[in-house]
Parts: C-alpha cells; sequence; structure tokens
C-alpha cells in the first residue's frame, strides 16, 4: 500500500524559513516523479513543485521561484520541500503526491503570520 | 501560470448523471489528458481517474473519464450522497514544464 506522510509544517512569521518532509512507503520511490501541491483555506489546489525520478530536473511555480526548493534522497524514501522568505501568502496545508498525481499524503499545515 | 477550466459548480438529484468537465489547451489536456481528483472537506484529494482516463480499480464504476480534443470529462452516474464534494482535473502542461489545475466543481447532490 502506498503511503505519503507529511512533517514540518507550523507556524511561522513573514519572511520566516520551513523545511517540509514526505517520507514515503509502498512502492519504489526512486521511480517516480514526485510532487508539492497546496492548498490555501477555502482554496482549490495549487501545484508548487516537482522533481524528476533521478533528481536531475526541478520545476516550479512562478510564485515560489528563488524561495523554495524541492529535493529528494532515495537512500531514505523521502521527499523534501525547503521554504524560504515565507510570505503570508504561502499559507496552506501542503501535500506531497507521487508521479502523476495518483497518490496524496494527508498534509501538513504552514501557516505564515506575525 | 494559466490554469484548466473547470465550471464552479454543478447540482443535480439524486439518483441523476452528471458531467463535469475540465478545458485546457494542446500543451496539456490535449496533450497527455487531465487526471481527475475528489475531495471531500477536511480530507486530502484521491485520484478518480488516471491521465489515460482509465479508473482505479477501487473506484465505482459509476464513475467514468473521456477526453476529447482538449476538453476532459468526468461522468457520474446514479448520483449517491457520498458524491458531493470538491472536483479536480489537473494535467502536465509541456510547453510550461509545469502541473496545471482546474479551479474545481463542487457537486451538489439534491
Amino acid at each position: 500500500e502506498v503511503q505519503l506522510v507529511e512533517s514540518g509544517g507550523g507556524l511561522v512569521q513573514p519572511g520566516g524559513s520551513l523545511r517540509l518532509s514526505c517520507a514515503a512507503s509502498g512502492f519504489t520511490f526512486s521511480s517516480y516523479w514526485m510532487s508539492w501541491v497546496r492548498q490555501a483555506p477555502g482554496k482549490g489546489l495549487e501545484w508548487v513543485a516537482t522533481i524528476k525520478e533521478d533528481g536531475s530536473e526541478t520545476f516550479y511555480v512562478d510564485s515560489v521561484k528563488g524561495r523554495f526548493t524541492i529535493s529528494r534522497d532515495d537512500a531514505k524514501n523521502s521527499l523534501y520541500l525547503q521554504m524560504n522568505s515565507l510570505r503570508v501568502e504561502d499559507t496552506s496545508m501542503y501535500y506531497c503526491a507521487r508521479d502523476t498525481m495518483t497518490d496524496w499524503g494527508q498534509g501538513t499545515l504552514v501557516a505564515v503570520s506575525s | 501560470q494559466a490554469g484548466l477550466t473547470q465550471p464552479p459548480s454543478v447540482s443535480k438529484d439524486l439518483r441523476q448523471t452528471a458531467t463535469l468537465t475540465c478545458t485546457g489547451n494542446g500543451n496539456n489536456v490535449g496533450y497527455q489528458g487531465a487526471v481527475w481528483l475528489q475531495q471531500h472537506q477536511g480530507h486530502p484529494p484521491k485520484l478518480l481517474s488516471y491521465r489515460n482516463s482509465n479508473r482505479p480499480s477501487w473506484i465505482s464504476e459509476r464513475l467514468s473519464a473521456s477526453r476529447s480534443g482538449n476538453t476532459a470529462s468526468l461522468t457520474i452516474t446514479g448520483l449517491q450522497p457520498e458524491d458531493e464534494a470538491d472536483y479536480y482535473c489537473s494535467a502536465w502542461d509541456a510547453s510550461l514544464r509545469a502541473w496545471v489545475f482546474g479551479g474545481g466543481t463542487r457537486l451538489t447532490v439534491l
């Protein structure tokens, strides 16, 4: 059974940093593209970032380019999202998703507020 | 990044049929198709249909997906109360090199 478990969310002040993690199990992690998708309270889904199976390429939504970094550690079956220079508008539930959005974690909540 | 177009809301009677649409362009929906996701309030999204319109084995046969050109559709027959949820489509945009999402359709079962 595929399992994705996010962690690392919390309350942070504007300009601060957080590192989200996603622990994967139940599949060959190193064979799949992985993504982060977020959802602001009461809003729709917004794609944030994607990393290829070998980590050779990464892709980002324009609003986080230069601030967020997606990475992976295949030895630990883990996906990460380093978030710097956080803004109030980054407040969202952050989900990790496998491959072509086929499997999703439960999410971790990030709140940016002073 | 431009998104996919979905109607904000659809309302149908119990046991009727609902068809949800998702319109993109030749770089996304028309390129490799769209996935469909269902989200109940307070829960994470759940896959209903792969990009090739195939349904995961655990998804009800009442749901079917299709694509015609740059528009993807999700049809739900015999609507049940548990079908009331938000439905999203998403596709990889080969030109933007990004995943794009629709704004979501809230399905209400009357």
